[in-house]
């Protein structure tokens, strides 16, 4: 099985502007988590899709959203980009028995 | 304090030590994730327990319940064990994480 796919790996975007991250789950898989990492705050959770519906939410701004599609594959939105938000976007996808698989990564640069 | 609790921040140990990291949570979980990033930020998901203990070749991944406690241990350490090695809890359903802060392990040859 393919494993779990983002793009892009690499972003530059400038303050005010917003980005959309793409993530393509592990084939079966219908639950997609998001995580951000920063040096400063480590890992923390974004939120999570599970057959199109957001089933958790993490403690972020409205800024930050998500969908997931029919197919499970899920977006993550961030609108009016602030420097802070400079960090490494991680998708997970998971099966029923809730073990996780992480992408790759998004490494998205605010300036 | 942090309801993910990792010790020690950094370890630094020579090729062939046995490595202990330890994990404290003060919540209630369904399971306890340890996973491995490697520099570039690829992370890998090592072990999911819910209890007792796991072996997937050199390391070895436990937990206590009762206390709230999990250890990752790594037998026979190697240079390319160097990695970040976080432990994550998941609450009631299952999928939302909770991070420590991540114990950077140094092996040198």
């Amino acid at each position: 099985k393919a494993g779990v796919t983002q793009t892009p790996r690499y972003l530059i975007k400038t303050r005010g502007q917003q980005v959309t991250l793409s993530c393509s789950p592990i084939s079966g898989h219908r639950s997609v988590s998001w995580y951000q990492q920063t040096p400063g705050q480590g890992l923390q959770f974004l939120f999570e899709y599970f057959s199109e519906t957001q089933r958790n939410k993490g403690n972020f701004p409205g800024r930050f959203s998500g969908r997931q599609f029919s197919n499970s594959r899920s977006e993550m939105n961030v609108s009016t980009l602030e420097l802070g938000d400079s960090a490494l976007y991680l998708c997970a996808s998971s099966s029923l028995a809730y073990e996780q698989y992480f992408g790759p990564g998004t490494r998205l640069t605010v300036t | 304090k942090n309801e993910v609790e990792q010790s020690p921040q950094n370890l630094t140990a020579q090729e062939g030590e046995f490595i202990t990291i330890n994990c404290s949570y003060s919540v209630g979980i369904s399971a306890l994730h340890w996973l491995q990033q490697h520099p570039g930020g690829g992370i890998v998901s090592l072990f999911m327990l819910s209890s007792g203990k796991k072996k997937h070749g050199r390391l070895i991944a436990t937990i206590n319940i009762q206390e709230k406690h999990s250890s990752l241990h790594i037998t026979a350490s190697h240079p390319r064990d160097s990695a970040v090695y976080i432990c994550a809890v998941a609450g009631g359903s299952g999928s939302r994480l909770t991070f420590g802060e991540g114990t950077q392990l140094t092996v040198n040859p």
